[in-house]
């Protein structure tokens, strides 16, 4: 198993110019999540799903959008980059039934 | 989900325990006690749980106090790889993917 897994590793926008940072998993996980780090900080959730169709907000959603279309997939959107915006991004999974989250290897990104 | 408290940083030689402390005086009754780590930027990785009774597994040891308001993490025997970030999370059991994650402790394992 591949395990979680996100590209790209590193990225540098443009204020203002969207991407999307992609997650992926092997494990037939329920759940999934995604966080960002500021330097010195701990991680924050974004967004998380609990399946195929279903996600919620955590608690600094604003600027980002997801869906869940496959159990596999969770891909994370920014609509319109800000500065705000340069971090790690972190994608996770569990098991419904699981003690434990999975993450990725993570994202690096920057906005000038 | 109910706040956690922790040192921000601590130190521990090389083969010596290592006991990180956390405090969770808001702790419901449902709620378990989360242990994660991180090491230089990868993603966190999980070490161990608890709800109340003490427990262990290969890597390490939790024991919560009678009262649940506080935890201590052992690592029986550092080594310089558990140099990390360790966060102590409280939340209910698999509570659809979300984890908050605090400051977390800075624990520097030195020869």
């Amino acid at each position: 198993n591949a395990g979680v897994t996100q590209t790209p590793k590193f990225q540098v926008l443009k204020t203002g110019q969207s991407m999307t940072l992609q997650c992926a998993q092997d494990m037939n996980h329920e759940y999934m999540s995604w966080y960002r780090q500021d330097p010195g900080m701990g991680l924050r959730l974004i967004h998380y799903s609990v399946g195929a169709g279903i996600t919620d907000q955590g608690e600094v959603p604003n600027g980002y959008n997801v869906s869940r279309s496959t159990t596999e997939d969770f891909p994370l959107r920014l609509l319109s980059a800000a500065p705000s915006q340069t971090s790690v991004y972190f994608c996770a999974s569990s098991a419904r039934t699981g003690r434990e989250q999975y993450f990725g290897p993570g994202t690096r990104l920057t906005v000038t | 989900d109910a706040k956690t408290t922790q040192p921000p940083s601590m130190d521990c030689a090389e083969g010596r325990a290592a006991n990180l402390p956390c405090n969770h005086s808001t702790i419901s009754g449902n709620e378990y006690v989360y242990w994660y780590r991180q090491i230089h930027s990868q993603g966190p990785q999980y070490i161990i749980h608890g709800l109340k009774n003490n427990e262990t597994n290969e890597m390490a040891s939790l024991i919560i106090t009678e009262d649940r308001k506080s935890s201590t993490l052992i690592l029986p025997h550092a080594t310089l790889r558990d140099t990390a970030v360790y966060y102590c999370i409280v939340r209910i059991y698999n509570q659809g993917g979300k984890l908050i994650f605090g400051q977390g402790t800075e624990l520097s394992v030195k020869p």
